[in-house]
């Protein structure tokens, strides 16, 4: 089956660096999609990987190596409005969305 | 940037009673719509997806019947939950993609929580 696992919650300081890691069992790849997600409202894009390596785009950074099924993002100098779930999701090869449960950063002053 | 729109961004309605809730893309044509439902603390789950003039693919365990999709043009679609009972009271969110787009990302409106009493 498809599977796509991350940490249910994570505490972080503000100001300090928070990596999020997810990973994944897919049939086919396509892309790794990171959203944030604050309560009650709908998933925002933060960053995508096709292939291996580093994205950076400010203060959000993304991982990827398909040869290990693992991505991170890095989140650097966070604020207090970074707190909110991070979703990690997968393009299968039928171009659908594989979704993780979200990792819900939670940052204290 | 993209912007996808959604009406009504909040609903009560009685049980028994039909919502329809509309999902709009307002500033570049949608060849495919996703709608999502999802749960406290769940993850988004994958209801159906829509292309434009075409019947909507509902994924395992989703009643066509019961959730009715429509995506009349390339800026439009709509999800009507017929006969609404409690348990489907949920947070519903659309997204859509413009086709010819590098990697495919998805655009997603705001979200409409439906509650039914």
């Amino acid at each position: 089956g498809q599977n796509i696992d991350q940490p249910t919650e994570m505490t972080a300081t503000e100001g300090a660096i928070v990596q999020i890691n997810c990973t994944y069992q897919t049939s086919g790849f396509n892309g790794l999609f990171w959203y944030q997600q604050h309560a009650g409202e709908a998933p925002t894009f933060l960053s995508y990987n096709v292939l291996d390596g580093l994205e950076e785009k400010g203060r959000f950074s993304s991982f990827l190596s398909r040869s290990k099924g693992y991505s991170y993002l890095l989140l650097k100098e966070l604020q207090m409005k970074d707190s909110a779930s991070y979703l990690c999701a997968v393009m299968d090869s039928n171009y659908q969305l594989i979704w993780g449960a979200g990792t819900k950063l939670i940052i204290k002053p | 940037g993209a912007v996808v729109s959604q009406h009504p961004s909040r609903v009560i309605c009685k049980s028994g009673t039909s919502v329809k809730i509309e999902c709009r893309s307002l500033d570049f044509q949608a060849t495919t719509m996703f709608w999502y439902r999802q749960f406290p603390k769940k993850s988004l789950m994958l209801m159906a997806t829509s292309n434009e003039g075409s019947k909507a693919t509902y994924e395992q365990g989703v009643e066509k019947d019961k959730f009715l999709i429509n995506h009349a043009s390339l800026t439009l679609s709509t999800l009507t939950v017929t006969s609404a009972h409690p348990e489907d009271s949920s947070f519903y969110i659309c997204s859509a993609r413009e086709g010819g787009r590098d990697f495919n990302e998805q655009f997603f409106g705001p979200g409409t929580r439906l509650t039914v009493l």
